[in-house]
């Protein structure tokens, strides 16, 4: 079974403070994805990132990045510099590499407030 | 390019009667899954369809059923409603490869009086 846990349900920042955002997940497959999404009040999940778990290469996009470590099965997201539009909540989020199936596994979301 | 679409966006429904929510896919998008997202939780799956044909399905009762058409737009239908059916529907589209992006429509949320 596949498990994703974000233990901060909700956090607040001052704009322009960074901000981690905490996943861990659970699998037992050997390969996998990870991703991170953003839901605004309107409801749509915004896709934000995606990462193999064959390739731990952290990487940065904008003020976007992320911290993947297979050792320790953490999947974390940081926003840098934040701002009061990225006010949202956000879910990190697990599929299997596997054929036709696309069941993705959601956590519970971590609510991020941006003060101004 | 139309992302994913859903309709009807709100709609409230008495307990027992059925209801039927609709999506068409991002365009090339030949997959179809349906999530269900309760108040202040993550979405979870109900099912997928491809080429028509429910591939994979959630822990979810035969109330939830769907339907995916020739030109890949779907239908989930919820029949007999009980009250904890209230959440928002979530309708996700991808194609090719396990590793391609999901994208997902803006829901419609439903409301079981």
């Amino acid at each position: 079974a596949q498990k994703v846990t974000q233990a901060q349900t909700e956090i607040s920042v001052v704009e322009k403070e960074d901000v981690t955002l905490d996943c861990v997940y659970e699998t037992r497959d050997t390969t996998y994805y990870l991703f991170w999404y953003k839901q605004p009040p309107s409801g749509e999940l915004v896709f934000l990132i995606r990462r193999n778990s064959f390739d731990e290469q952290n990487e940065i996009s904008g003020r976007y990045s992320w911290n993947f470590q297979k050792s320790t099965s953490s999947f974390n997201f940081t926003i840098t510099a934040s701002q009061v539009v990225d006010s949202a909540v956000y879910f990190c989020a697990l599929k299997r590499n596997s054929g036709g199936y696309q069941k993705v596994t959601f956590g519970t979301g971590t609510k991020l407030q941006v003060i101004p | 390019d139309a992302g994913v679409t859903q309709s009807p966006t709100h709609l409230i429904k008495t307990r027992g009667q059925q209801v039927t929510l609709r999506c068409s896919p991002k365009s090339g998008h030949d997959t179809v899954s349906w999530y269900q997202q309760a108040l202040g939780q993550g979405p979870q799956f109900i099912f997928q369809y491809y080429e028509e044909e429910e591939r994979q399905r959630g822990n979810f009762p035969d109330r939830f059923s769907g339907h995916q058409f020739p030109n890949y737009s779907s239908e989930l239908n919820v029949n007999a409603l009980l009250l904890g059916d209230s959440a928002l529907y979530l309708c996700a589209s991808t194609w090719g490869t396990p590793g391609n992006t999901i994208y997902f429509g803006e829901g419609s949320w439903l409301t079981v009086v």
